[in-house]
């Protein structure tokens, strides 16, 4: 198994500022996972994150909106940019282990955009 | 259009009921897993079924595989509190998750 935290676990923040989640995981890891989630509903990918190579986007998310970063295989972190209230959700980083066919999540990040 | 689709979307029942929690789709699948999000914590692993027909029971939840490999049940015999959380069928498909709609249970003391 793998053990996934996240930074911050909730934020409040006002329209047109920056925030910037980090995900560290106990264990190295080729791909990390982004993930979006309204409360209570199931979770849409935003993108994946490779160790030494750009993120690759899901259809919807563009880079400019949340760049991604991937220094080392056990750190990532998603920056959702110029933030509006639609932004206001759950982001949670997820790492898969092909082993076992599954993957692990970190608690999420609850963000509230005013 | 889903991939997967869960019903019922939502459900709000008394401790002590039963209940299924459905996850259908069109396409066919190698494997599909159920995941529980308890309120404030990313999901977790709760069983993987790999074979048509197949039936895995985990104390009161009793998972079953359509013998298509198209679709699954969640049942859950007498509920308690402690199995409020978001429901979510997934499969893994090339080299992504899909996850199901969802299906958010109240279980009321």
């Amino acid at each position: 198994s793998a053990v996934i935290s996240q930074k911050p676990s909730r934020d409040i923040c006002q329209r047109g500022t920056s925030l910037t989640i980090q995900c560290q995981v106990d264990s190295q890891v080729t791909m990390m996972f982004w993930y979006r989630q309204q409360p209570g509903q199931s979770l849409t990918l935003i993108a994946t994150a490779n160790q030494g190579s750009e993120a690759t986007y899901e259809s919807g998310f563009v880079i400019d909106k949340f760049p991604i970063s991937r220094p080392n295989l056990t750190f990532s972190t998603l920056t959702v940019s110029n933030m509006s209230p639609e932004d206001s959700s759950i982001y949670l980083c997820s790492v898969e282990s092909r082993l076992a066919e599954t993957q692990y999540f970190g608690p999420g990040t609850r963000l509230l955009v005013l | 259009t889903q991939l997967l689709e869960q019903s019922p979307q939502f459900l709000s029942i008394q401790e002590g009921e039963n209940l299924t929690v459905y996850c259908n789709s069109s396409s066919v699948f190698s494997s599909l897993q159920w995941y529980r999000q308890e309120p404030g914590e990313g999901p977790v692993l709760l069983v993987t079924v790999v074979t048509g027909g197949e039936v895995k029971k985990l104390k009161r939840l009793t998972f079953q595989f359509g013998d298509a490999r198209k679709d699954s049940s969640l049942h859950i015999t007498a509920a308690q509190p402690g199995d409020t959380g978001l429901y979510l069928c997934a499969v893994l498909t090339g080299n992504q998750f899909y996850f199901g709609t969802g299906t958010s249970l109240t279980v009321i003391p």
